[in-house]
C-alpha cells in the first residue's frame, strides 16, 4: 500500500488561482483522479485519468503532473468551488487511495 | 441516465447486523465494478472494497477484509455491503460508486450515501 499526501486547506480570494497538490510515490506509475464534495454531498469526479475533465465540469478545472507531484488547478475560482477536494490513484481495479483532502477555503 | 440509488439511513446498536444496499439504474449493471467507500464524520474518504456483477469477482481493502461482506443481486440490478456485528467505530457515511472508464480505477457515478449510526 502507499499513501497519497495533500495540504489540509488551501485559501484563495474569488477570481484567484487555486492550487492543490497531491504526493505519493506512485504518481509517476498511475493517473491521479480528483472529486470535489461539498458538504452534504457525495463526491464528484472532476479530473480523471491525471488531466481530462469529467462532463459538465467547467474549463476552469484542470489537473497536471510532475514527478511525484499531481495538481489540481482551479482558475478564476468562485465561491460555487468551495469545498472538499481528494486526489486519488490505484495500481488496480480494486486498490483505490484516497489522499486526506484538501479543505478549499474562498475568502 | 446512471443512478445509483442507496438504501436510507439506519441507527444501530452494537454487535447488531446490517445490510445496506446500492440500487443501479440507467446502464448495464453487470458490465461496471462497483465500489464502497466509507467517510467517518468530519473525516476523508476510505476505499472498502469492490465487486464485479459480471461474475461477482470481490475484492476488499486489507484495512476492511474480514469486517464486511459485498455481494450482489443480479436480478434487481443491486449491490449489498453488510455487517454480522457492528461497532460504534463503524458510524460513518458509506458511499456506493461505479467506474465506468476503460482502465478506470476510480469512481465516476455516485449514490447519495447512506448514513450508519451505531450507539447503545
Amino acid at each position: 500500500s502507499y499513501e497519497l499526501t495533500q495540504p489540509p486547506s488551501v485559501s484563495v480570494s474569488p477570481g484567484q488561482t487555486a492550487r492543490i497538490t497531491c504526493s505519493g510515490d506512485a504518481l509517476p506509475k498511475q493517473y491521479a483522479y480528483w472529486y470535489q464534495q461539498k458538504p452534504g454531498q457525495a463526491p464528484v469526479l472532476v479530473i480523471y485519468k491525471g488531466s481530462e475533465r469529467s462532463s459538465g465540469i467547467p474549463e476552469r478545472f484542470s489537473g497536471s503532473s510532475s514527478g511525484t507531484t499531481v495538481t489540481l488547478t482551479i482558475s478564476g475560482v468562485q465561491a460555487e468551488d468551495e469545498a472538499d477536494y481528494y486526489c486519488q490513484s490505484a495500481d488496480s481495479i480494486s486498490s483505490w487511495v484516497f489522499g486526506g483532502g484538501t479543505k478549499l477555503t474562498v475568502l | 441516465e446512471v443512478q445509483l440509488v442507496q438504501s436510507g439511513a439506519e441507527v444501530k446498536k452494537p454487535g447488531e447486523s446490517l445490510k445496506i444496499s446500492c440500487k443501479g439504474s440507467g446502464y448495464r449493471f453487470t458490465r461496471y465494478w462497483i465500489g464502497w467507500v466509507r467517510q467517518m464524520p468530519g473525516k476523508g474518504l476510505e476505499f472498502m472494497g469492490i465487486i464485479y456483477p459480471g461474475d461477482s469477482d470481490t475484492r476488499y481493502s486489507p484495512s476492511f477484509q474480514g469486517q464486511i461482506t459485498i455481494s450482489v443481486d443480479n436480478s434487481i440490478n443491486t449491490a449489498y455491503l453488510q455487517w454480522s456485528s457492528l461497532k460504534a467505530s463503524d458510524t460513518a457515511m458509506y458511499y456506493c460508486a461505479i467506474s465506468t472508464g476503460v482502465n478506470q480505477p476510480a469512481g465516476d457515478y455516485w449514490g447519495q450515501g447512506t448514513l450508519v449510526t451505531v450507539s447503545s
